[in-house]
């Protein structure tokens, strides 16, 4: 069974950029979240989405969004970017509560 | 501030021994919990859930809950050096894939 895709794994931009990261989840799961996760702050929640729709939303500026397609596809977009916005990004899917499958991570670098 | 505390360690202890890491957490409304195992460069992998006060075990792996108390604590037995990475504890709501993660521990098994 195929495990959670994230695309790209590894991206430079500069400040005032938008990036958009892509993940596919495991087939059958209908449930897809998005991490971030920096040497400072450990793993954020930034959102969930479930059946195409937001089901939880994060601590994270208006700058930072998502969508959910209706094959579970999911890509999350980051506008204006910020140095500090580099981070690991991490997608996770799941079949039940919490037990999330994480992907290898998109890793952004904001110059 | 709903917060996950870990120590941040690193804890170090000798092949074979018994590895015990702990994880407090503050929001009550929390009713799922996780440990999650990283290597360095990877990706969480998810190693226990647990849902109910008491003891889960699974294979080497024992995770106890205490919701009074509000403590959390992952026991690995027969530790191999291959267990060294860092152990995430996350909690998370009744429904939904919102977790919030401590910021980890970091174990070393030396051989």
């Amino acid at each position: 069974k195929a495990g959670v895709t994230q695309t790209p794994r590894y991206l430079i931009k500069t400040r005032g950029q938008q990036v958009t990261l892509s993940c596919s989840p495991i087939s059958g799961h209908r449930s897809v979240s998005w991490y971030q996760q920096t040497p400072g702050q450990g793993l954020q929640f930034l959102f969930e989405y479930f059946s195409e729709t937001q089901r939880n939303k994060g601590n994270f500026p208006g700058r930072f969004s998502g969508r959910q397609f209706s094959n579970s596809r999911s890509e999350m977009n980051v506008s204006t970017l910020e140095l500090g916005d580099s981070a690991l990004y991490l997608c996770a899917s799941s079949l039940n509560g919490g037990e999330l499958f994480f992907g290898e991570g998109s890793r952004l670098t904001v110059l | 501030q709903k917060e996950v505390e870990q120590n941040s360690g690193p804890l170090s202890v000798p092949e074979g021994a018994i590895a015990s890491l702990n994880c407090t957490y503050s929001d009550r409304g929390s009713q799922s919990f996780f440990w999650y195992r990283q290597y360095s460069g990877k990706s969480p992998e998810l190693i226990m859930s647990i849902y109910s006060n008491g003891d889960k075990e699974d294979g080497r792996f024992t995770a106890q809950l205490n919701k009074a108390s509000q403590y959390v604590s992952l026991l690995i037995r027969d530790s191999q050096p291959s267990d060294s990475a860092t152990y995430l504890c996350a909690g998370a709501p009744h429904a939904g894939n919102m977790l919030t993660f401590g910021g980890g521990t970091r174990l070393m098994v030396k051989p």
